[in-house]
């Protein structure tokens, strides 16, 4: 079984500093794909960034990067120069890479708040 | 990336009522899903809606409850039957698209009072 577990409840950052969101994971799969979603108020579920298991460069999206440390499993995700819009729930989420598994197994998730 | 709309946005309905649920993605995609994410909690999946075949339900969820439908390759319903309190939630339609991404659409705000 997967397991997912985000120990941050609830974070504040002050406008435009780095933040470092914690995820960390269990698995017995060898292949399997790691995601980040942000959910805004509204509810929307915004897809953000992946990594692969197997990939060795740790994910990067505009000012999202993905911290990637496989033998720790855990797959942190850095939001650098934080902005206010950036204030919403964040969820990591974990996927089996093998095929016909599409069902995604999604930690608790992080508040982050972003401070004027 | 896929475009995923949902109807309706919101909803507020009596308990013992029923709500039909529509998801309606911008390109034809194989495997569609449905997701419940109750408040304050993290999103759980209800089921996987395949084109042409029953839909398979993960456990907790049975089909009278969430009844499923999947007429094409675009499209598909869900229906939050009997409905109580405890219905209550956030409803998202999942796909997944060429490569490793999968997207949500926009949610269905659902209370029951």
């Amino acid at each position: 079984a997967q397991k997912i577990t985000q120990t941050q409840p609830g974070m504040f950052v002050q406008e435009k500093e780095a933040v470092t969101l914690d995820c960390t994971y269990d698995t017995s799969d060898q292949s399997y794909g790691l995601f980040w979603y942000k959910q805004p108020s509204s509810g929307e579920m915004i897809f953000l960034i992946y990594q692969g298991s197997y990939d060795e460069q740790n994910a990067t999206e505009g000012r999202y990067s993905l911290n990637f440390q496989k033998a720790r499993k855990s797959a942190n995700l850095v939001i650098s120069a934080s902005q206010l819009g950036d204030s919403a729930m964040y969820f990591c989420a974990m996927r089996y890479s093998g095929a016909g598994s599409y069902q995604l197994t999604f930690g608790k998730g992080t508040k982050l708040s972003v401070i004027p | 990336s896929a475009v995923i709309s949902q109807k309706p946005s919101r909803d507020i309905c009596q308990r013992g009522t029923s709500l039909t649920i529509q998801c309606q993605v911008d390109s034809q995609v194989t495997m569609m899903f449905w997701y419940r994410q109750q408040p304050g909690q993290s999103l759980t999946l209800i089921a996987t809606a395949n084109q042409g075949s029953e839909a398979t339900y993960e456990s907790g969820f049975v089909i009278d409850k969430f009844p499923i439908s999947r007429p094409n390759l675009t499209f598909s319903t869900l229906t939050v039957s009997n409905m109580s309190p405890e219905d209550s939630s956030i409803y998202l339609c999942s796909v997944v698209g060429d490569g490793y991404e999968q997207y949500f659409g926009p949610g269905t705000r659902l209370t029951v009072t």
